[in-house]
């Protein structure tokens, strides 16, 4: 029954692979997001989806690609990983991408590269 | 865009202590402004939140205040227990951003 869920949690790897996380929210929400949060704890945006439209791209690389085959579904791809690309990444949903609604994290995928 | 500062970046107190986290933010037509609550190794959380035409809201020991005038919003509880420990975010939202913007983040330790 959880809200919104992403896999997998822990995710170690090897600088330059390719890999993916996934996330599904079932609380019916038009809005999904991924934020990374860094090693100080900082959490910043990096794209919101809008019933499957790309809203906000925070300057991010373009090693990351996001896809939202549904609304109910937004899926995190990252190409040709770097060490700087460790992080803890959350999904995360609200009704709409207007203002006052909270938000709801996934319970965090947590990418180490080696 | 919004700019949201968080202060301070940690804040260390006794249990049964109060705490207290300030934060600004730079975008007039902000009128969002919740707080969540990230213990160790778990997701953020929303506890309390505060929209633009009220001052202040409470649930038990936490409140938050909003001064809209001096855009500046803070987190206050009471009676602070060791659970309490945990990492604490502002953020504040605006239908013209289209997001919120998260502050910086506050650790909040309380010694037993």
């Amino acid at each position: 029954d959880t809200a919104v869920s992403q896999t997998p949690k822990y995710l170690v790897t090897q600088m330059g692979n390719d890999k993916s996380i996934k996330c599904e929210q079932n609380l019916g929400h038009d809005t999904m997001y991924w934020y990374k949060q860094d090693s100080k704890k900082f959490l910043k945006i990096m794209f919101s989806y809008n019933n499957k439209e790309l809203i906000i791209n925070e300057t991010v690389p373009n090693r990351f690609s996001p896809k939202s085959p549904d609304k109910a579904h937004l899926n995190l791809h990252i190409n040709s990983l770097e060490l700087g690309d460790s992080a803890v990444y959350f999904c995360a949903s609200s009704p709409d991408e207007g203002t006052g609604n909270t938000i709801y994290f996934g319970e965090g995928s947590w990418l180490t590269v080696v | 865009g919004e700019n949201v500062e968080q202060h301070p970046s940690t804040l260390s107190v006794q249990e049964g202590d109060s705490a207290v986290i300030k934060c600004t933010y730079s975008d007039s037509a902000s009128n969002y402004f919740p707080w969540y609550k990230q213990e160790l190794g778990k997701r953020p959380q929303l506890i309390i939140d505060i929209r633009s035409n009220v001052g202040e809201k409470k649930d038990q020991r936490i409140a938050v205040t909003l001064n809209k005038t001096a855009k500046h919003f803070s987190l206050h509880i009471t009676e602070t227990q060791p659970e309490d420990s945990a990492v604490y975010f502002c953020a504040a939202s605006s239908t013209n951003a289209g997001k919120s913007t998260f502050g910086d983040g506050t650790t909040l330790t309380v010694k037993p």
